[in-house]
């Protein structure tokens, strides 16, 4: 049973460009979680995806950042004209759903490494 | 102040010490996670409880609900063990909180 699979594992964009990061869940886990790791910060969550649903997207910046979860493949992180600021890792996790909050235990994607040029 | 406090910053051990992190949460929760982080590395689950002691190899997590105050102990450390310890809080909306992570070095 492969984990939590994440990429590219690191990825270099120029200002303005666009980043994907995808991130495709445990297999029989249908909740996705990504993180944000500034660096030198600690985790910070931005967004919260079941299936084709958004759940809470309270961590996303209000501009340029998206993120879909679609009924076939992967979850994608979407950074639109990114900035220097956006350089962190982003980690991805995944839990299986259907559980109370309690047992629903997530597992950790190895992170994508972006790096604004 | 942040929702989730973790102590000590820094940690700095000889092999085959005991050692002790702390967390504590201001926040309701559900759960409550340890993560293990390597340097430029991922990021491991260690532990997720939500209520009493939980034991894995020379691991061992207790929480205390009423407390609001978690341990993460590490029995006969070993410069492996060398790591970023996080703790992280499980929002009842499933978000994790995370605190700002413990540096521990074990030295030989």
């Amino acid at each position: 049973n492969a984990g939590v699979m994440q990429n590219p594992r690191h990825l270099v964009r120029r200002r303005g460009q666009e980043a994907r990061l995808r991130c495709s869940p445990m297999k029989g886990h249908s909740h996705v979680y990504w993180y944000r790791q500034l660096p030198e910060e600690g985790l910070k969550f931005m967004v919260y995806l079941q299936k084709e649903n958004i759940i809470d997207e309270s961590g996303m910046p209000k501009e340029r950042f998206s993120a879909e979860f679609p009924k076939e493949g992967p979850s994608i992180l979407r950074i639109q004209q990114v900035v220097r600021g956006d350089s962190a890792a982003y980690f991805c996790a995944s839990s299986p759903g259907g559980k109370p909050n309690s047992y629903n235990e997530q597992f950790f994607g190895p992170g994508t490494r972006l790096t604004v040029l | 102040k942040n929702e989730v406090e973790q102590s000590p910053q820094n940690l700095t051990a000889q092999e085959g010490e005991f050692i002790t992190i702390n967390c504590s949460y201001s926040v309701g929760i559900s759960a409550l996670h340890w993560l293990q982080q390597h340097p430029g590395g991922g990021i491991v689950s260690l532990f997720m409880l939500s209520s009493g002691k939980k034991k894995h190899g020379r691991l061992i997590a207790t929480i205390n609900i009423q407390e609001k105050h978690s341990s993460l102990h590490i029995t006969a450390s070993h410069p492996r063990d060398s790591a970023v310890y996080i703790c992280a809080a499980k929002h009842n909306t499933d978000k994790l909180i995370f605190g700002t992570g413990t540096r521990l070095q074990v030295f030989p």
